[in-house]
């Protein structure tokens, strides 16, 4: 039973604008979050987290909104790169910090 | 510095073959991670270890077997694989096991099973 899900497989965004990844997950007792990017091959690099306690947290061109209530994450990126272009997977942990990760979104920024 | 190293990059071995991963970050951090991935699906966890001992294991079959020798290592002996068993192997390591820690992933071991 997949826990976090991102249920666009794709997204394609002209360079300079903003890029919006959303994220839904069931678990309740999920607390912390986060966001990691990954190119071929590569291993997943940490991009950005939010704690529960937290409905935003902005780090650069990167911001990520998290509504509880809604049990929902979305990663904004603006103004996107063409080196933003990447899979992008969320993550969500509880209280025992075993990470669930999301099905990945493919960002492809056209230049 | 965030960076844990993997080696090798790439491995092909064959079904009756025994073969090692190594993983090694020198960040000072207590909690090392074993995720299996396949192309285009999440990293799937299979073993976690915390403080040098084995904290989880998420029923990998005995063909897989993780061994920290120190804090700062982390191997994976392979032994009898499976052709499914071809993917990417990611080590991550974090502070601690506990409350909102972030993982930090090594680039990967791409292993082929002939």
């Amino acid at each position: 039973d997949q826990q976090v899900k991102q249920n666009s497989p794709s997204l394609s965004v002209q360079e300079g604008r903003i890029s919006i990844l959303n994220c839904d997950y069931t678990n309740s007792m999920f607390d912390y979050f986060l966001w990691y990017k990954k190119y071929p091959a590569e291993g997943p690099t940490f991009l950005i987290s939010i704690s529960s306690i937290k409905d935003k947290n902005e780090d650069g061109r990167f911001t990520v909104f998290l509504n509880k209530s809604a049990k929902h994450l979305s990663l904004h990126i603006v103004p996107s790169q063409p080196g933003d272009s990447a899979v992008y997977f969320c993550a969500a942990s509880d209280t025992g910090n075993q990470f669930y990760f999301g099905t990945g979104t493919s960002l492809t920024v056209i230049p | 510095d965030t960076e844990v190293t993997q080696t090798p990059k790439h491995l092909v071995m064959g079904m009756t073959n025994k073969k090692s991963l190594k993983c090694e970050q020198h960040m000072g951090h207590r909690a090392m991670y074993w995720y299996k991935q396949k192309a285009k699906k999440p990293p799937e966890l299979m073993f976690v270890y915390s403080y040098e001992k084995l904290s989880i294991n998420e029923s990998v079959p005995s063909r897989f077997s993780p061994e920290c020798p120190n804090s700062s290592l982390l191997n994976l002996h392979l032994h009898a694989l499976q052709p499914e068993d071809s993917a990417l192997y990611l080590c991550a390591s974090s502070k601690t096991s506990g409350f909102q820690e972030t993982q930090y992933f090594g680039p990967g071991t791409r292993l082929l099973v002939l």
